[in-house]
């Protein structure tokens, strides 16, 4: 198995509301990270756990929280969030071993749109 | 700061060719590079990593080709197919040695585009 499963696949919600995404996998991977993707640019990194804990926090607004339950389970709480914020949110994992040859294995995302 | 890039936006072959994509790279410490591909409403698909220790790697119909003294990254895919469209990232891990995990920063994309 070497699948990185997101929920829901698309979400629409309002500028007040609060909802989660949702990220889990079944490799025994130990690192997993969360992000961001505009249309037609890259990935970019917000937030890495190891082990549990919290390790990259890329200076993403409070009003996503991220949080990690156990090592297979990764969560983003969003609240409060403006239309810029909608993108196309990645969910990825890695062994989590010494950091140096880490290949990311990553979710299909989840299509977010903040009206 | 530090940034991975391609050279070609987008590249346009027919099928059956060959297509090369190529990156650059400014971090002269970096030492493990990956190419994805990604195709419309999916995640990056991991493709083929190459580590600093090596200049060329291959896969199945994949070529990855590393030099480091001009600090350029290159994919090679054979025979390409329609199945081969899609958006290909280069992303140089620039994690430190010491953690436990990586930290990607990926290159602009380049769109393949292959006609049958």
């Amino acid at each position: 198995d070497t699948e990185v499963t997101q929920t829901p696949k698309h979400l629409v919600m309002g500028m007040t509301n609060k909802k989660s995404l949702k990220c889990e996998q079944h490799m025994g991977h130990r690192a997993m990270y969360w992000y961001k993707q505009k249309a037609k640019k890259p990935p970019e990194l917000m937030f890495v756990y190891s082990y549990e804990k919290l390790s990259i926090n890329e200076s993403v607004p409070s009003r996503f929280s991220p949080e990690c339950p156990n090592s297979s389970l990764l969560n983003l709480h969003l609240h409060a969030l403006q239309p810029e914020d909608s993108a196309l949110y990645l969910c990825a994992s890695s062994q989590g071993g010494t950091g140096v040859n880490e290949k990311l294995f990553f979710g299909s995302g989840t299509q977010l749109s903040v009206l | 700061g530090e940034s991975v890039g391609l050279h070609l936006p987008t590249l346009s072959v027919q099928e059956g060719d060959n297509s090369i994509i190529n990156c650059a790279y400014s971090n002269s410490a970096s030492d493990y590079f990956i190419w994805y591909k990604q195709e419309s409403g999916k995640g990056p698909q991991f493709i083929i990593d190459i580590r600093s220790n090596m200049d060329k790697r291959q896969g199945q119909r994949v070529t990855v080709l590393l030099n480091k003294t001009v600090k350029h990254l290159s994919l090679q895919i054979a025979a390409t197919q329609p199945g081969d469209s899609a958006v290909y990232f280069c992303a140089e891990n620039s994690g430190a040695g010491g953690t436990s995990y990586g930290k990607l920063t990926f290159g602009q994309g380049t769109i393949l585009t292959v006609h049958p």
